[in-house]
């Protein structure tokens, strides 16, 4: 199956800065997802992105499908954007194919 | 309008006991998934129906038996509950020919 690394492992980041999260995936891909989990566990969709460039807010992420690598942008870091930061494939040929977690970014932001 | 639900939120029990998730959706998809979290955090699915259909069966025990009984919901069971099950169990669902899913909070089951 596809494998999904993702880097750094960890993050320590003061309010305001900016970070890049990476994931590198084994195979092509037709789904690549972000999530955000909370200190309360909640799983949250940041973003659907099997290629291109997305914006959303002080985030923002970009795939490159041919060379198997998506970015995570965290501009001016808040303390609420502290969590695990996964990424998430499917090189299934289905829609219905199983998605394959990385083993996610520790994001700590201290005010 | 929630739009996948899990209840209960948070299960503690005792081992040997059998208890059951439920999840529903009103996105109108057909696909549904569990995924198992485990201590260290990582994520991995453990079954997925289509149209009421199992079509992912991962290594799981045969402990743990899902079943959907219509596209909206998929419940799952467990019978002779372990301490190695205590986990946080989410729910997903999409539809056929959309590739992204949505995710369910979550139940956190504690066996003791």
């Amino acid at each position: 199956g596809i494998q999904v690394e993702q880097s750094p492992p960890d993050l320590i980041l003061q309010e305001g800065a900016n970070s890049t999260l990476r994931c590198n995936f084994s195979d092509s891909v037709n789904n690549l997802q972000w999530f955000h989990q909370n200190p309360w566990g909640q799983l949250i969709n940041l973003f659907y992105i099997p290629s291109g460039t997305k914006q959303n807010g002080r985030l923002s992420a970009t795939t490159v499908a041919t060379e198997r690598y998506s970015l995570l942008y965290i501009s001016s870091s808040q303390t609420t954007d502290s969590g695990v930061y996964f990424c998430v494939a499917n090189a299934g040929g289905t829609s219905y194919g199983k998605l394959t977690f990385g083993q996610g970014t520790i994001l700590t932001v201290h005010p | 309008d929630t739009a996948v639900s899990q209840t209960p939120k948070y299960l503690v029990t005792q081992m040997g006991n059998d208890k059951s998730i439920k999840c529903e959706q009103n996105l109108g998809h057909d696909t549904m998934y569990w995924y198992k979290q485990d201590s260290k955090k990582f994520l991995k699915i453990m079954f997925s129906y289509n149209n009421k259909e199992l079509i992912i069966n991962e290594t799981v025990p045969n402990r743990f038996s899902p079943k959907s009984p219509d596209k909206a919901h998929l419940n799952l069971h467990i019978n002779s509950l372990e301490l190695g099950d205590s986990a946080v169990y989410f729910c997903a669902s999409t539809k056929t020919g959309v590739y992204e899913q949505y995710f369910g909070p979550g139940t956190r089951l504690t066996v003791t």
